[in-house]
C-alpha cells in the first residue's frame, strides 16, 4: 500500500522568497516520487522525479526536491519564486521503477506568489 | 517528444446524452493509457487503465457500463461517458505511458466536460 500527504493545501509566498511545498509519502515498498505541476484548466507536467539514484533531485523551472527515507519525505523547494510558479502542485509515489503503473496523488498545494 | 493530446478540450452537453473523449500519443506509441477524472480543487482519481488491445481495467467504485473505454490502437483511447448526468460534469485527464519509457506517463491536457 502507498499514499502521499500534502501536508499544505494553501501556500502564499512573495515572489523572490523561497518556496517549500511539503509532501510526506508511506510505502510497503521502495518508492519512486513525482512533483507534478498543474495550471489552471491544464493537464500535468512533469517537474522533478525520483527513481533511486541521488537523493537531491533538480527538476524544471529551478525546481529541486530532496529524499529523505529516514523523515519519509520529499519535500519541493524553490530559491525564488516567480509569477509563473503560481499552480497547483501534487506530489505522487508509484513503487520503484513504476512511473509508468498506478500513480497515487497527493491532495495538492495551491501555491500562490504575490507581488 | 512523449506529446498526449486530448480532444475535445471542452464539452458542453445536455443531460442523458453520451459524450466521448479522445486521447492520443502523438509521438510514440503508447501501450498503455490511464484515465483520471479530477472535481474542482481536488486530486486526480484513477478511473481506469487499458492496454492496447485488451478490456480496460477499472478502478473501485467506477461504472464500466457508464464509462466505456477502448484502446484499439497503439496511439488513441477513448473514453465515452454514456447517458451523462450532471454529477458526471469534471475534467477528464488521460495519460500514456510508452513501450521505451516505461517508468513515465506522459499526461494529455484535459478535458472539461459539462453536463446541463
Amino acid at each position: 500500500a502507498q499514499s502521499v500527504t500534502q501536508l499544505d493545501s494553501h501556500v502564499s509566498v512573495s515572489e523572490g522568497t523561497p518556496v517549500l511545498l511539503r509532501c510526506n509519502y508511506s510505502s510497503s515498498y521502495s518508492p519512486s516520487l513525482f512533483w507534478y505541476v498543474q495550471h489552471p484548466n491544464k493537464g500535468l507536467q512533469l517537474l522533478l522525479k525520483y527513481t533511486s539514484a541521488a537523493t537531491l533531485v533538480k527538476g524544471i523551472n529551478g525546481f529541486e526536491a530532496e529524499f529523505k527515507k529516514s523523515e519519509t519525505s520529499f519535500h519541493l523547494t524553490k530559491p525564488s519564486a516567480h509569477m509563473s510558479d503560481a499552480a497547483e502542485y501534487f506530489c505522487v509515489v508509484t513503487p520503484l521503477g513504476g512511473g509508468g503503473n498506478k500513480l497515487t496523488f497527493g491532495t495538492g498545494t495551491q501555491l500562490k506568489v504575490e507581488l | 517528444g512523449a506529446v498526449v493530446s486530448q480532444h475535445p478540450s471542452w464539452v458542453i452537453c445536455k443531460s442523458g446524452t453520451s459524450v466521448k473523449i479522445e486521447c492520443r500519443s502523438l509521438d510514440f506509441q503508447a501501450t498503455t493509457m490511464f484515465w483520471y477524472r479530477q472535481f474542482p480543487k481536488q486530486s486526480l482519481m484513477l478511473m481506469a487503465t487499458s492496454n492496447e488491445g485488451s478490456k480496460a481495467t477499472y478502478e473501485q467504485g467506477v461504472e464500466k457500463d457508464k464509462f466505456l473505454i477502448n484502446h484499439a490502437s497503439l496511439t488513441l483511447s477513448t473514453l465515452t461517458v454514456t447517458s451523462a448526468h450532471p454529477e458526471d460534469s469534471s475534467f477528464y485527464i488521460c495519460s500514456a505511458r510508452g513501450q521505451r519509457l516505461l517508468n513515465e506517463q506522459f499526461f494529455g491536457p484535459g478535458t472539461r466536460l459539462t453536463v446541463l
